[in-house]
C-alpha cells in the first residue's frame, strides 16, 4: 500500500525567496512520484513525476524535486517564489496501478 | 485541443435524491478515473474505466456507482445522496498503459455538488 504525508498544510514565503514543500511517501513496491498544483476552483495540473530515472526531476513553471530514496522523500523546490505561484500543491504517489494516492495538500502563501 | 470536460459545473441536491456527473476525456484519451476531494482535503480516488468497464475501485460505497461509453466519456452516479458527499468531483484521463504510473492523469476542473 501507498500513502503521502505533507509537512506543513500552510507555507509561507517572501516573493523571490525559495520555495520547499516537503513530501514523504510510503510504498510496498517501486514508487511513482508526483507534484501536482490547484489555482482556485479549477482542476489539478501536473507540476512533474518521478518514475525511477533521473532522481533530479525538473518540472514546469520553475519547480523541481528530489527523490531521495533512503530519506523516502520527494521535497518540491523553486530557487525564487513568484506570486502567481500562490496555490495548493500536493504530493502523489502511485505503485503498480494507476490508483493515484494524494496527500492533503499545501497552501503556499507568497508574500510581497 | 480540448481538455477534460466536466458537466455541470456546480449542483445542489438534496440528502436522500440521486445525482449523475459526466465527464468527457482528452481527446485521444481511453481511461477516465474519478475522485473525490473534500473541502481542505487532497483528492480520493473513487473509480476508474476503461474499456467501459471497472477496472479499480477505492474505498466508496455501493452508492457510488459509474459508466463509460463508447465514445470514451463517463458518468458517475451517487444514490442515496448524504451531507457527507458535498465535495468537488474530479474526472481525470489519461491513455491506458501497463506501464504503472507511466500516464500522468489529465483533470478537469471538477464539479462542486453540495448537499443541504
Amino acid at each position: 500500500a501507498q500513502s503521502v504525508t505533507q509537512l506543513g498544510s500552510h507555507v509561507s514565503v517572501s516573493e523571490g525567496a525559495l520555495v520547499l514543500l516537503r513530501c514523504n511517501y510510503s510504498s510496498s513496491v517501486p514508487p511513482y512520484l508526483f507534484w501536482y498544483v490547484q489555482y482556485p476552483n479549477q482542476g489539478l495540473q501536473l507540476l512533474l513525476k518521478y518514475t525511477s530515472a533521473a532522481t533530479l526531476v525538473k518540472g514546469i513553471n520553475g519547480f523541481e524535486a528530489e527523490f531521495k530514496k533512503s530519506e523516502t522523500s520527494f521535497h518540491l523546490t523553486k530557487p525564487s517564489a513568484h506570486m502567481s505561484d500562490a496555490a495548493e500543491y500536493f504530493c502523489a504517489v502511485s505503485g503498480i496501478d494507476d490508483k493515484i494516492i494524494f496527500g492533503k495538500g499545501t497552501r503556499l502563501h507568497i508574500l510581497p | 485541443d480540448a481538455g477534460v470536460t466536466q458537466s455541470p459545473t456546480h449542483l445542489i441536491k438534496t440528502r436522500g435524491q440521486q445525482v449523475t456527473l459526466r465527464c468527457s476525456p482528452k481527446s485521444g484519451h481511453d481511461t477516465v478515473s474519478w475522485y473525490q476531494q473534500a473541502l481542505g482535503q487532497g483528492p480520493q480516488f473513487i473509480f476508474q474505466y476503461y474499456e467501459e468497464e471497472e477496472r479499480q475501485r477505492g474505498n466508496f460505497p455501493d452508492r457510488f456507482s459509474g459508466h463509460q461509453f463508447p465514445n470514451y466519456s463517463s458518468e458517475l452516479n451517487v444514490n442515496a445522496l448524504l451531507l457527507g458527499d458535498s465535495a468537488l468531483y474530479l474526472c481525470a484521463s489519461s491513455l491506458f498503459s501497463r506501464l504503472p504510473g507511466n500516464q500522468p492523469q489529465h483533470f478537469g476542473d471538477g464539479t462542486r455538488l453540495s448537499i443541504l
